[in-house]
């Protein structure tokens, strides 16, 4: 069965670094779509970013752009979120999610448990 | 950049009641770019529908989808326990690529 499995979050100070990572397995990583969305302490869900299969395609929200890039190492079934120059709105947990693609049309069909990131000084 | 609007906020309602929820797009969209998902408190989201109206698997079918253009309802016919939750509508575009609503939390009345 498919799982996804986040780590790396935490507190952080503001202006700092964090690379979360998301372990995949029950499904054959590299022919996917991978995204991060996260959600803020009490509020709703916000996507961040995304990547294809090959990792040639990427796409991240406006709030995150330049600050946060994502990656993936389809040999070892894994995605990755470098968060840098962190600020206080990013304190959120962050979910890696499936896409599922078809007829140019994703959704995310499957869930992490998600990973908490607080940044605070 | 396509603004998901859901309504109610908050809905309050009895264990057999239908709900109705609304997810009310900026402009108009394609069906086919419409996701509902549910949360429950602690829980990663779940998907329920896509297509604004195809059942993901294993999902019951009291949950059912519909709409077009810019209005879009996720409606449970006849709630069970287990559904009250947050519900998020979300559009599948271009950019930003995924839009989500901000959300109608389903309570127990």
């Amino acid at each position: 069965q498919v799982q996804l499995v986040e780590s790396g979050g935490g507190l952080v100070n503001p202006g700092g670094s964090l690379r979360l990572s998301c372990a995949a397995s029950g499904f054959t990583f590299s022919g996917d779509y991978m995204s991060w969305i996260r959600q803020a302490p009490g509020k709703g869900l916000q996507w961040v970013s995304y990547i294809s299969g090959g990792g040639t395609t990427i796409y991240y929200a406006d709030s995150v752009k330049g600050r946060f890039t994502i990656s993936r190492d389809n040999a070892m079934n894994s995605l990755f979120l470098q968060m840098n120059s962190l600020r206080a709105e990013d304190t959120a947990v962050y979910y890696c999610a499936r896409d599922h693609c078809t007829n140019g049309v994703c959704y995310h069909d499957y869930w992490g448990q998600g990973t908490l990131v607080t940044v605070s000084s | 950049e396509i603004v998901l609007t859901q309504s109610p906020g908050t809905l309050s309602l009895s264990p057999g009641e239908r709900a109705t929820l609304s997810c009310r797009a900026s402009q108009r969209i394609s069906s086919s770019y419409l996701a509902w998902y549910q949360q429950k408190p602690g829980q990663a989201p779940r998907l329920l529908i896509y297509g604004a109206s195809s059942r993901a698997t294993g999902v019951p079918d009291r949950f059912s989808g519909s709409g077009s253009g810019t209005d879009f309802t996720l409606t449970i016919s006849g709630l069970e326990p287990e559904d009250f939750a947050v519900y998020y509508c979300q559009h599948y575009g271009s950019s930003p690529r995924y839009t989500f609503g901000q959300g109608t939390k389903l309570e127990i009345k």
